[in-house]
């Protein structure tokens, strides 16, 4: 299996704080993605990286925002975290063709 | 801007039968194309991909499927289910811009499969 961590697994929050999560890889692949997963909607992109310090966004990115200092990490975070981003949130990496390898996903509640 | 359409969020097949799961894509230029499956609780893994070449792709767990340019399709295919491959399918489309590659993936199709 691809050496990729997310932390932590499950998280329960209050609205309007802000929540880290963490994606950690050990493979030095250039890519790293952050995905939001719900129920009759798939996987829907919110940021990715295709660099230290270089990121875009993706189609659901408005309160989110991710840093990447290192190759190997790549933080999500959610400013003031609302019911809306209730969630299970999956991080992948790739080296550059687009077959991904994934995390086991951090189920986030926003209570 | 290339998109991904799933044909159908949920499929039911008896085990021993033909598996079909319907992927139609959109894009401008010659597209790279993934399925990828998820087992419950799981994260998502590779079944198979199309880059360049050969138009039917053999992938992990006897699936299939075959690149139809002119169709748009990417279907996938299992000659016979088994109860093992009950699990959510996604197919995936990557995307080549100024920033890099990223990965659009469709709703999904859940397989069902019943003995």
């Amino acid at each position: 299996d691809a050496g990729i961590t997310q932390s932590p697994r499950h998280k329960v929050t209050e609205t309007g704080t802000p929540v880290t999560l963490r994606c950690h890889q050990t493979e030095n692949h250039r890519y790293m993605y952050w995905y939001r997963q719900d129920p009759g909607h798939g996987l829907r992109l919110i940021h990715y990286s295709y660099g230290v310090k270089d990121t875009d966004k993706g189609e659901v990115s408005d309160g989110y925002s991710v840093s990447r200092s290192k190759t190997e990490d790549f933080l999500l975070t959610l400013e003031s975290a609302t019911s809306s981003q209730t969630s299970v949130y999956f991080c992948a990496i790739s080296a550059g063709q687009g077959d991904a390898f994934f995390g086991q996903g951090t189920r986030l509640t926003v209570v | 801007a290339q998109s991904v359409t799933q044909l159908g969020s949920h499929v039911s097949v008896s085990e021993g039968a033909l598996v079909l799961l319907r992927c139609n894509y959109s894009s401008s230029v010659p597209p790279y194309l993934f399925w990828y499956v998820q087992y419950p609780n799981q994260g998502l893994q590779l079944l198979l991909k199309y880059t360049t070449g050969a138009t039917l792709v053999k992938g992990i767990n006897g699936f299939e499927a075959e690149f139809k340019k002119s169709e748009t399709s990417f279907h996938l295919t299992k000659p016979s289910a088994h109860m093992s491959d009950a699990a959510e399918y996604f197919c995936a489309v990557s995307v080549q811009n100024q920033a890099g590659t990223a990965l659009i993936f469709g709703k999904g199709t859940t397989l069902s499969v019943s003995s």
